[in-house]
């Protein structure tokens, strides 16, 4: 089943430490994205990448940093310079160029402390 | 700035009652509105979609509606069930990307 893989679901960190959040998919979709979910502020497009070792900021791309390697692996770091990075971050995938068929991850829940 | 807007937060309403999403957005050059359904700790899914060109777009109990004029379209559910309970995003999409609203939670009473 193709699918797009996050993990892991709940991941704890400490202040002023980066990490790195994983994001697999086996769609071969071209297009993937970031995005962060805060209560009352929906999703926010973090980063997204259109293709391979190409990638573009979004609306909220400071204290973040991704790669793309991979057509199938798009990691997002979460540096220090990030001052809020308690959040639940959502990766999303689709076919370049178009509006339908965004498969989203389940998800992975970041606990700064 | 936010262009995709959801002013309601929550939406309560009566099994098999209709239940109606609204969404404002700022930007003329979005090409396509689409609405996504999300339970906790999950992806959200994908559920209707509508073209900026047309007004009206149908699937089973969602229709969509669309009121380029005004800028502002909405999501009709009939009838509510229980499990449309969830919170249901906005989205607009141009240049490559979507752009989501702040979502609003819909709690269907039995």
């Amino acid at each position: 089943d193709g699918g797009i893989t996050q993990s892991p679901k709940y991941l704890f960190r400490k202040e002023g430490q980066n990490v790195t959040l994983s994001c697999e998919q086996n769609l071969n979709h071209d297009a993937m994205y970031w995005y962060r979910q805060d209560p009352g502020q929906g999703l926010r497009l973090i980063y997204y990448s259109q293709i391979v070792n190409d990638f573009q900021k979004g609306d909220i791309a400071e204290g973040y940093s991704v790669s793309r390697e991979k057509k199938e692996s798009f990691p997002l770091t979460v540096t220090s310079a990030q001052k809020n990075p308690t959040a639940f971050y959502l990766c999303a995938s689709s076919i370049q160029g178009v509006y339908y068929g965004y498969t989203f991850g389940s998800g992975t829940r970041l606990t700064v402390v | 700035d936010q262009q995709v807007k959801q002013n309601s937060p929550s939406l309560s309403v009566q099994e098999g009652r209709i239940s109606i999403l609204n969404c404002d957005y700022t930007n003329s050059m979005f090409d396509y509105f689409l609405w996504y359904k999300k339970y906790p700790a999950e992806g959200p899914t994908f559920l209707i979609s509508i073209s900026s060109i047309k007004d009206k777009n149908e699937d089973g109990r969602f229709t969509v509606f669309l009121n380029k004029s005004a800028k502002h379209l909405s999501l009709h559910i009939v009838p509510s069930q229980p499990g449309d309970s969830a919170v249901y995003f906005c989205a607009a999409f141009n240049d490559y990307k979507l752009s989501f609203g702040a979502g609003t939670t819909v709690t269907v009473r039995a």
